[in-house]
Order: C-alpha cells, then structure tokens, then sequence
C-alpha cells in the first residue's frame, strides 16, 4: 500500500513550456486534490475532484488544467508555464464524501516544479 | 468564504520549552479541523484532528489541540518540545457545505538543542 505517489519529483521547465503531473492513490478514495505551496503562503487548492470524470476548481485554478479519467490517478496539467508557477505541488486524496465531513487528506510527497 | 488564521509565522524555542501555536478560523457553521506537520523535506501528515466530542483532542508525539467554538480557535499545543519538532504547523479547516479544506499560512517552528 504505496498511499498517495507523485511523479516527478523535481521538473525544471523552460517558460512556455508544458507539462502534467501525475498523481496516483491506492487508496480507492473518492476525492482527490491538487494544491501549491509557496512560501509564507500555506497551502491553496488549485482543483479537486470529487470522483471518476469530475473536476472542480479550487483558489487557484489559472493557468493548470486537470482530469480524472481513472478513480486511481488525478492528473494536474500546466499548457503554458510561467515563472509564477515554480512552487511545490502537492496532491491529496481523502475517502470523504459530503456527508461524512472531513475525513482525513492523504498527501504525496509533492513535486519541485521550477519555471525559468 | 472561510479562512484560518495562524499567528507568529516563525516561532524559535529551546528543548523543553512549551510550544502553543494560534488558530482562528472564520466559519460559523459546523466545522472540523486539522492539524497537519511538515517535517523538512516531507509531505504533509496529519498531527491530529476534531470532529466532535471532547474539544480537547490528542494526537500524536505528545501534541494535543483545544477546539473553543466561542473563540474560533483551535490552538495545539505540546508541553515540552524536541529538536525533533522542528518542522512547520499547519491549521486547517472543513466546513459543512464546502468539502475542502482551507489551509492557515503555517509555522515555522525551530527547536534549537
């Protein structure tokens, strides 16, 4: 049971440039989530998916993309990178559906992403 | 929209020093909450947690958090601390009828030997 694995670990991109992170759960959890952290800033939510084929925005959502075509992987895409992207991106997944509230987020253990 | 506060952003102690960070959230509905650790270099795991019951919750590594829903607060606490807790503190909260969960900026905090 691997938990929540993200791949890669470390990116540098070039402005312009695009690429997408993976996210993988092995957790069968229904939601999943997307945030950045930068410094003095916390954590905030770029998108989050709620199950299977959903996706929904979060704080932050300019400039990323996601999809949810398997339950296992939640994918966070970047079409055109910029230098206000470079942070560590962390993702989540937690079993918890509305009714039960706030059940507990399993994170990764984040991606460095640097845009020059 | 809800938001959680954490105060002292960088907090500096010595071993053995009691340790009690602030957090003030902004929601009036029914709330849970969450404290999270970053150890550095790591991801995020969870301290400890509030659902209802007993406001004054335990979690792990001696650290435990009191839930005052008149004040908004939910603050942790640890009586003595190590040099291994030296890490950063994340609040956060989850409301009902908003299923994310909103993160406090964190604390810094350094345990020195």
């Amino acid at each position: 049971n691997a938990g929540v694995t993200q791949t890669p670990k470390f990116r540098v991109l070039k402005t312009g440039q695009s690429m997408t992170l993976l996210c993988a759960q092995d957790m069968n959890h229904e939601y999943m989530y997307w945030y950045r952290q930068d410094p003095g800033m916390g954590l905030r939510l770029i998108h989050y998916s709620v199950g299977e084929g959903t996706t929904a925005k979060g704080e932050v959502p300019d400039g990323y993309n996601v999809s949810r075509l398997k339950k296992q992987n939640f994918l966070l895409g970047l079409e055109s990178a910029a230098p206000s992207q470079t942070s560590v991106y962390f993702c989540a997944s937690s079993g918890g559906t509305v009714v039960r509230l706030g059940e507990t987020q399993y994170f990764g253990p984040g991606t460095r992403l640097l845009v020059l | 929209a809800q938001s959680v506060s954490q105060h002292n952003h960088h907090v500096i102690l010595s071993e053995a020093a009691s340790l009690e960070l602030g957090c003030n959230y902004s929601y009036g509905g029914t709330v849970n909450l969450f404290w999270y650790v970053q150890y550095p270099g790591q991801h995020l795991q969870l301290l400890l947690k509030y659902f209802s019951g007993d406001p004054l919750v335990k979690g792990i590594k001696g650290f435990e958090a009191e839930f005052i829903k008149s004040k908004f607060s939910f603050n942790l606490r640890k009586p003595s601390v190590q040099w291994s807790d030296t890490a950063e503190y994340f609040c956060a909260v989850i409301s009902r009828g908003n299923n994310r969960l909103a993160f406090g900026k964190g604390n810094q905090v350094v345990v020195i030997p």
